[in-house]
């Protein structure tokens, strides 16, 4: 079956810098997901992924999928308070439509003020 | 445009008893996915719902049972509650040609 592994588990980053997050597939992705959650809250849309080589942005956070569609990464420029949370990854198991998603167990981010 | 909504927000049970967790999609969304969260891990995947069939079944016992209406709301239910089901259970809504999946605010069960 397949699995996701977030590096690292936790993030503590002062306010103002740079900051990645990687995920690895133990299979290739038809598509991958990023989501943030709150603690406790629902998890929120980021960005999906699906070809290889794919790069996508919004406002500061950029994710990126690599060439051979098995690993993922993303960055946040300039880290704000807002950004603090759990992000997610997940893998996307469907071939041609929404299907179930495989969830990595989240990294924790905190901003140091 | 509203988003997937959950209700309730909240919900104490106790050992034994039924639940049921309701659920609305997104707006134009015709596929609902649930998931259930558990302190301090990912979401794990339980079923998914379109066009009023259940396409889609994770490894969850079958006291964990659905429904999809013909306006693609959905409900989930859990007999015979266990303490291990605690949880803050998602249901993420999706279009099903393109995939995306967007997640409700969610509900938290607590089994006491």
């Amino acid at each position: 079956s397949q699995e996701l592994e977030q590096s690292p588990q936790s993030l503590i980053v002062q306010e103002g810098k740079n900051l990645t997050i990687n995920c690895t597939s133990s299979k290739t992705l038809y598509g991958l997901y990023w989501y943030k959650q709150k603690y406790g809250e629902g998890l929120i849309f980021l960005m999906m992924l699906q070809k290889g080589g794919e790069e996508k942005s919004h406002e500061k956070i950029t994710a990126k999928l690599d060439e051979k569609k098995q690993q993922s990464s993303l960055h946040i420029t300039a880290s704000q308070p807002s950004h603090a949370g759990i992000y997610l990854c997940g893998a996307d198991t469907g071939y041609s439509s929404a299907s179930k998603i495989i969830f990595g167990s989240g990294t924790r981010l905190s901003i140091r003020p | 445009d509203a988003g997937v909504t959950q209700s309730p927000t909240h919900l104490i049970k106790t050992r034994g008893q039924q639940v049921t967790l309701r659920c609305s999609p997104k707006s134009g969304h015709d596929t609902v996915s649930w998931y259930q969260q558990a302190l301090g891990q990912g979401p794990q995947f339980i079923f998914q719902y379109y066009e009023e069939e259940e396409r889609q079944r994770g490894n969850f016992p079958d006291r964990f049972s659905g429904h999809q209406f013909p306006n693609y709301s959905s409900e989930l239910n859990v007999n015979a509650l266990l303490l291990g089901d605690s949880a803050l259970y998602l249901c993420a809504s999706s279009l099903d040609i393109l995939r995306e999946q967007y997640f409700g605010p969610g509900t938290r069960l607590t089994v006491t």
